[in-house]
């Protein structure tokens, strides 16, 4: 069964960096796409990137001057960094699997993980 | 960006009506729509994706369709369970982007 967790500070002071880890179970991360997807509270879904089989990453071009991800095949993790955080970027943090495809879609999410930014 | 929206935004129903919700795309996305439903608290849960196909484990009563820039999912009967906010989301290109969301509630 596949099964995905973030793991990361819950409490992040403005102008600080975010830095959020997925620890995949279940499946290969040389195999599929992986994404993280961000909410407010009481707000939609936004996705903020992904990273794929081939090495590749695409960033959400609203956050992309201040993001990086990144994988580690060995430890079948991959990673969020999000630099100089406000209090707009407080919301609950999902990292998701996405099936590549003609049936693209985000088939197994992790539980989220709810990130303050407060000083 | 390809923006999504939905509609209703939100919408009251009874056990056991058929509900519909619209997905518009702001340019074609083929079949690359893709439905979730998030309870209160929990993850989205994938329901349907390539717009018309039931993700597995998904109950039979919930549906897609549609292609280009028009779709919809149905709830054929609605169950005690399905009371959540539901999402489309296209998956063509990146930016991945959903839609705002549908709430159903009880009525």
């Amino acid at each position: 069964q596949v099964q995905l967790q973030e793991s990361g500070p819950g409490l992040v002071k403005p102008s600080e960096t975010l830095s959020l880890t997925c620890t995949v179970s279940g499946a290969s991360i040389s195999a599929y796409s992986w994404n993280w997807i961000r909410q407010p509270a009481g707000k939609g879904l936004e996705w903020i990137g992904r990273i794929y089989t081939s090495g590749s990453i695409n960033y959400n071009p609203s956050l992309k001057s201040r993001v990086i991800m990144s994988a580690d095949t060995p430890k079948n993790q991959f990673s969020l960094r999000l630099s100089f955080m406000t209090a707009a970027d407080t919301a609950v943090y999902y990292c998701v699997r996405e099936v590549e495809g003609a049936a693209r879609s985000f088939d197994y999410w992790g539980q989220g993980t709810l990130v303050t930014v407060s000083s | 960006d390809i923006q999504m929206t939905q509609s209703p935004s939100s919408l009251s129903a009874s056990i056991g009506d058929r509900v519909t919700i619209t997905c518009r795309a702001s340019q074609t996305i083929n079949n690359y729509l893709n439905w979730y439903q998030q309870r209160p608290g929990k993850a989205p849960n994938l329901l349907i994706y390539a717009a018309s196909n039931l993700q597995s484990g998904v109950p039979s009563r919930f549906s897609g369709s549609g292609s280009g820039t028009d779709f919809t999912l149905t709830i054929s009967s609605l169950q005690p369970e399905d009371f959540a906010t539901y999402y489309c989301q296209q998956t063509y290109t990146t930016p991945r982007t959903f839609g705002q969301g549908t709430t159903v509630e009880i009525k």
